[in-house]
């Protein structure tokens, strides 16, 4: 089993409140992603990080931000919910096999 | 059109069947190509890279055709637990899964 967590599992929050995913993998893995992924639909790249101090924007556009502060954590903040914003958002980290994405179980976020 | 294509299903089989998935992708500077399975409500895993000789994992059997921009995954001797979306990725780059693009992913059911 892959160690990378996502808290919380499930949100429902209100429009305008600032939320915070958390995303933590124990495996020492530099790179990590976000993707954006709604019910049927493919998963979007949203940020990356290379290491730490290194964030990127990816290819769907996103209102959220992320940090890199230390390799094992990977935070993404909205600074203010909208019912937009409702989706899953999964977590990943890239392994030493060639393509080898280790995802988190998800963070489903619902904005009322 | 999407730079990854799959026929979305969904696929009914019985258990036993020989089932067959096609994916087609856009970008013929493609380098590496993988096929993922997700479980319902789950997220993405890695179930095996794409080589291009073709390559066999047990009942799974995977084949690229770079002429056509296609690649294909059979599965023989279906079992109730092969039941999952499976999505077709591809990588335009080398290493980063920055560059990953994912399919929006076959569904299939096997039934008793």
């Amino acid at each position: 089993e892959a160690d990378i967590y996502q808290t919380p599992r499930y949100l429902v929050i209100g429009t305008g409140k600032k939320i915070t995913l958390e995303c933590s993998q124990t495996m020492g893995h530099d790179k990590m992603y976000w993707y954006q992924q709604d019910p049927g639909m493919e998963l979007h790249l949203i940020h990356y990080s290379y290491g730490v101090n290194s964030t990127e924007k990816g290819d769907l556009s996103s209102e959220s931000t992320v940090s890199r502060i230390r390799t094992e954590h990977f935070p993404l903040t909205l600074e203010s919910a909208r019912p937009s914003h409702t989706s899953q958002y999964l977590c990943a980290s890239l392994g030493f096999r060639a393509g080898e994405l280790f995802f988190g179980e998800g963070s489903r976020l619902t904005v009322l | 059109r999407k730079e990854v294509e799959q026929d979305p299903g969904p696929f009914n089989v019985p258990e036993g069947a020989t089932v067959a998935f096609n994916c087609t992708y856009s970008n013929s500077a493609s380098q590496s190509f993988f096929w993922y399975r997700q479980d319902c409500r789950k997220e993405p895993k890695l179930l095996m890279s794409v080589y291009s000789s073709g390559n066999e994992d047990g009942r799974f059997t995977a084949q690229l055709n770079r002429a056509s921009q296609y690649i294909s995954l059979l599965i023989r001797d279906s079992k109730l637990s092969d039941s999952a979306t499976y999505l077709c990725v591809v990588n335009r780059g080398s290493g980063s899964a920055r560059q990953l693009t994912f399919g929006s992913g076959t569904q299939l059911t096997v039934l008793p």
